[in-house]
């Protein structure tokens, strides 16, 4: 199975915040997630490897995450903003190369976030 | 500059090829990708290239990677209606694994 990402959609108002799930392909345990605008295009937001944030993107502290032991992570979006809407895509990878480098990053159907 | 750029639009006959390009940011990237995505949907990975490689080919696809000049460039032989989508180029970043930077993607638009 590739990586699933819970829900497909969602619909939300400002002030409110979302939670949105990513479960990587099994064995994979680094899971980074992007935000897809039309506006901007695609930007990193975090990176996670064993249930440590290992790189952040330019986002403010309303973006967060975390990932469980089982490598499964979520993100969490607070006191959402309508340019919040955009759709959210998380991406899976295994080590390669002798532990240093990633190879393959396996992407998600996304989540598309609408905010009102 | 930060940004890995590409051209935005690229109309192409069914039957002839395709070559996307793309210009990349950082001299010590490792890996070098290209991604498909169509309306709707996430990002497919066609193919990806080490910074070491010059070229590599996948059936109807072909690297070709220009280190001195930062250049990139993703060849689809036989192009087909069902290549339409945007092509994005991304490049991992030296410092920072597990990170992609990706340039605004290149609509492909396969005319019968």
């Amino acid at each position: 199975a590739g990586v699933t990402q819970s829900p497909t959609h969602l619909i939300k108002t400002r002030g409110q915040q979302v939670t949105l799930s990513c479960s990587p392909i099994s064995g994979h345990r680094s899971v980074s997630w992007y935000q897809q605008t039309p506006g901007q295009g695609l930007q990193f937001l975090f990176e996670y490897f064993s249930e440590t944030q290992r790189n952040k993107g330019n986002f403010p502290g309303r973006f967060s995450g975390r990932q469980f032991s089982n490598s499964r992570s979520e993100m969490n979006v607070s006191t959402l903003e309508l340019g919040d809407s955009a759709l959210y895509l998380c991406a899976s990878s295994a080590l390669a190369g002798g532990g240093r480098f990633y190879n393959e990053q396996f992407f998600g159907p996304g989540t598309r976030l609408t905010v009102l | 500059g930060e940004d890995v750029e590409q051209s935005l639009f690229l109309s192409v006959r069914e039957g002839d090829s395709s070559v996307i390009n793309c210009t990349y940011t950082d001299s010590s990237s490792t890996y070098l990708y290209w991604y498909k995505q169509e309306p709707g949907a996430g990002l497919q990975l066609l193919t990806y290239i080490f910074s070491n490689m010059d070229m590599k080919q996948d059936q109807r696809l072909t690297v070709l990677l220009n280190k001195k000049d930062k250049h990139l460039s993703l060849r689809i032989a036989d192009t087909q209606t069902g290549d339409s989508a945007i092509y994005f180029c991304a490049e991992s970043i030296s410092d920072s694994w597990g990170k992609l930077q990706f340039g605004a993607g290149t609509q492909v638009v396969v005319t019968p």
